[in-house]
């Protein structure tokens, strides 16, 4: 079956430019999870999102930093005026229990 | 200090042997623990769950000891395929999130 897929599989963007980063999680999979990846870095939690429970944001490195999560389904993470310490792997997971987490192909995402 | 910390290598060792690693987890309120494997420009994939009566997966074996706050990954009979960047994970009593090591590197030579 489909797992998680994300896009754009690549971005290049000028500091100070918005970006936004898709998420399709598995279908029927309640919980997604956001993580970013940075060079020669372990994976860093960003943000939760249960079911239609309030998002736990407690990951999000700054304001610039926000996600939605529509219909229960796809999922958008947005960083605004983004700068080169942005510069990462954002990896998208989604899944029923924390132990059956199932990971997408990441977005790597390049500020100049 | 880190939560979770790892040896991040590289180990290098020939095809064929049993190579170790071992992770270190700082809060004792950490509730449930796997390794991941994440291959080159990949994304992260369980590898296994580890429980505290320790536990085998073939020619993987994983250990827990909760007074230490330690965890290991015994690899048996390692092959070629092996070659990957192995991911301590934990997870905290209370949060529903994944806390990561940064990864120790492996490489099976032939």
């Amino acid at each position: 079956g489909a797992g998680v897929s994300q896009s754009p599989s690549n971005k290049v963007t000028e500091k100070g430019k918005d970006v936004e980063l898709r998420c399709d999680p598995i279908s029927g999979h309640t919980a997604l999870y956001w993580y970013r990846q940075s060079l020669g870095q372990g994976l860093e939690f960003l943000i939760y999102f249960q079911g239609n429970s309030a998002p736990d944001k407690s990951g999000l490195p700054s304001d610039r930093f926000s996600a939605e999560r529509t219909g229960g389904s796809v999922s958008t993470l947005t960083i605004q005026r983004t700068q080169q310490e942005d510069s990462a792997v954002y990896l998208c997971a989604s899944g029923g229990a924390l132990d059956t987490q199932y990971f997408g192909p990441g977005t790597r995402l390049t500020v100049l | 200090r880190k939560e979770v910390e790892q040896d991040p290598g590289p180990f290098n060792v020939p095809e064929g042997a049993t190579v170790a690693f071992n992770c270190t987890y700082s809060n004792s309120a950490s509730q449930s623990f796997f390794w991941y494997r994440q291959d080159c420009r990949k994304e992260p994939k369980l590898l296994m769950s580890v429980y505290s009566s320790g536990n085998e997966d073939g020619r993987f074996t994983a250990q827990l000891n909760r007074a230490s706050q330690y965890i290991s990954l015994l690899i048996r009979d390692s092959k070629l395929s092996d070659s990957a960047t192995y991911l301590c994970v934990v997870t905290i009593q209370g949060a529903q999130k994944l806390v990561f090591g940064q990864g120790t590197r492996l490489t099976i030579n032939p």
